[in-house]
Parts: structure tokens; sequence; C-alpha cells
């Protein structure tokens, strides 16, 4: 059974830097699995934020960045925000049209 | 622009079955996959599975297969998500969401606002 990790929470400092991953419990993360990112609020829908690795959602401000960090997918928040604290989630494509999400990780910024 | 629109929410008794509308506007319905998404209270996001609209094919997640069917009427640009069998544990946030592209391994884009389903006896 695939299970793709991230870290279950993390704190930043407001205009520090950040920076959440994306695994698997097997193997290394490649653009092969178009990893993307989420961000959600409580009570909101998810927002997309990063597609394709590193393809920054339209409106998505340049502070969030996606990339491969050697054998993970990464999400990186630079000049953190208090309104950039929210839960996060990673999705990979594991081939024959098939998505896995990871667990999600709570950003506190303080 | 690109708009998802659900249905309300709706409250199932275990056994019972849920039909989840998704109306799509802003764009042309065909060309991007629809997927399905679902939030238990307090829990994660989990993929149920996608639709594409233009041919009607459908994959859906292992857990899920037997127990969903996503349909689609293109002559009003809407996407059903319908779970059958209803348990407590069903009882969550359902989610349309559509790719970025024309593919099956396009990422979610857009997404509903979400429906509410709650299962209780």
């Amino acid at each position: 059974q695939t299970v793709v990790t991230q870290e279950p929470a993390l704190s930043v400092s407001p205009g520090g830097t950040v920076t959440l991953t994306c695994g698997l419990n097997s193997g290394s993360v490649s653009t092969g699995y178009y990893p993307s990112w989420y961000q959600q609020t409580p009570g909101q829908a998810p927002r997309t934020l990063i597609y394709n690795t590193n393809t920054r959602s339209s409106g998505v401000p340049d502070r969030f960045s996606g990339s491969l960090l050697g054998n993970k997918a990464a999400l990186s928040i630079t000049g953190a925000q208090a309104d950039d604290e929210s839960d996060y989630y990673c999705v990979l494509y594991m081939g024959g049209g098939v998505w896995v999400f990871g667990g999600g990780t709570k950003l506190t910024v303080l | 622009q690109v708009q998802l629109v659900q249905s309300g929410a709706e409250v199932k008794k275990p056994g019972a079955s849920v039909k989840v509308s998704c109306k799509a506007s802003g764009y042309t319905f065909s060309d991007y996959f629809m997927h399905w998404v679902r939030q238990a209270p307090g829990q994660g996001l989990e993929w149920m599975g996608w639709i594409n609209p233009n041919s009607g094919g459908t994959n859906y997640a292992q857990k899920f297969q037997g127990w969903v069917t996503m349909t689609r009427d293109t002559s009003i640009s809407t996407a059903y998500m319908e779970l059958s069998r209803l348990r407590s544990d069903d009882t969550a946030i359902y989610y349309c969401a559509r790719s970025y592209g024309g593919n099956s391994r396009d990422a979610f884009h857009m997404w509903g606002q979400g429906t509410m389903v709650t299962v209780s006896s």
C-alpha cells in the first residue's frame, strides 16, 4: 500500500521561511508523480497553490514555490504571514489514473 | 469565470444512497476531468475518483469500487457522484474538483464549495 507522507505539524515565525515536504513510504517522488499542493483553512474548500511540481496556480503569490528536494516534493513559503496559518495537503499521481493525498501538514505562524 | 456549484447538504440513514451534483460554468465542460474528493470531520482529504465528461469514462479509488458511481450530463454541464450503502463513517464533506488539463494525470485545479453529507439513524 502506497502511503504519501507529510509532516503532521510545522511552525514558522512571521516573515520567516518554512518548507513542507511530501514523500513516499517507499521510493522517491519525481516529476512523474505530478506533485500538487493545496491550502485549506477551517470551513473552506481547498485552494490550489501548486501543480505539476512547481507551477503556481493563478493568483497565488510568489512567496509560495514548489520543487523537488532530495527524494521528496517540497512546498516553500517565504515571508510567512499570519494568514498562511492553514492545513496544507499534497497529492501525488500514482499512474493508472490514481491519485493519493498525503495526510496534511498543520502550519502554525507564531 | 470558472465556477463549480454543488448541491446542498444531505442527511441520510445508514444503508441509503446519496447523489451529489456539481454544476460547472465558465468553461467547456467536456474538456476537463472532474474529480471527487471527500473529507471526514477533522480528517484529511481523500481522493475518490474521476469522470471524463467527454467520454463518460471513470476511474475509482480501489476503496470505493463497487460502491461509488460517477456520471455526467453534458447537456447541463453537471457531474454527479452517487455513494450507496451509506455508513456512519461516510459522514463527510464531498468536493468536486476540476482538473487543470484534459488528462487523468492533470491534478485538481478548481474546487466546488463542498456538500456536507451526514449519515445518521
